[in-house]
């Protein structure tokens, strides 16, 4: 089925462990993005992307990376987990975000101990 | 930069009563306004969306709402509240059309009472 793919669904770290969350659609999007979600606070962006080389910052970028490589993929990597960075994270991509918002994947549960 | 509030936290009506969730934005340009759902454990689904076009939006499964500009809002009402519409709901500006960054408010839980 057409959509953003995220895995994993659940994950657990322990403080200072590195990992990647996958994120992959097959609309043919050009915008990408990564938010997460904390109670009571809403999402916040962590990184978009406009199309395949191209990333910038979103409100809250510390200690996450992503990169670009191909207009289907877009991974977000967590350098040195920390538990502030328990959190759900959701994966989104649009062809136009402010015209037809981001349609968003399943997320993914990180707990970091 | 834009912003968006969401006036409460957590909705309760009973079922088969109106539904009214209240969202105020604050844009420099001409928004666009999302509103998204998201029920438990799930993902977030789009509701309905603003483009500047007619200023009273239908979205799906009932839900409408109305760009007031005068009053910086962007309600989200239904005519009749049913079991399905508990959720969390999400109130979303793009400081115009053609821009990538959306804001998201802190959003709004709905309870249906039997």
């Amino acid at each position: 089925n057409a959509g953003v793919t995220q895995t994993p669904k659940f994950q657990v770290l322990k403080t200072g462990q590195s990992m990647t969350l996958q994120c992959a659609q097959d609309m043919n999007h050009e915008y990408m993005s990564w938010y997460r979600q904390d109670p009571g606070m809403g999402l916040r962006l962590i990184h978009y992307s406009v199309g395949a080389g191209i990333t910038d910052q979103g409100e809250v970028p510390n200690g996450y990376n992503v990169s670009r490589s191909t207009t289907e993929d877009f991974p977000l990597r967590l350098l040195s987990a920390a538990p502030s960075q328990t959190s759900v994270y959701f994966c989104a991509s649009s062809y136009s975000p402010g015209f037809s918002g981001y349609t968003f994947g399943s997320g993914t549960r990180l707990t970091v101990v | 930069a834009q912003s968006v509030t969401q006036l409460d936290s957590h909705v309760s009506v009973s079922e088969g009563t109106p539904v009214l969730l209240r969202c105020n934005y604050s844009s420099s340009y001409s928004p666009s306004l999302f509103w998204y759902v998201q029920h438990p454990n799930k993902g977030l689904q789009l509701l309905l969306k603003y483009t500047s076009a007619a200023t009273l939006v239908k979205g799906i499964n009932g839900f409408e709402a109305e760009f007031k500009k005068s009053e910086t809002s962007f309600h989200l009402t239904k005519p009749s509240a049913h079991m399905s519409d508990a959720a969390e709901y999400f109130c979303v500006v793009s400081r115009d059309f053609g821009n990538e960054k959306l804001t998201f408010g802190t959003g709004t839980r709905l309870t249906i009472i039997p």
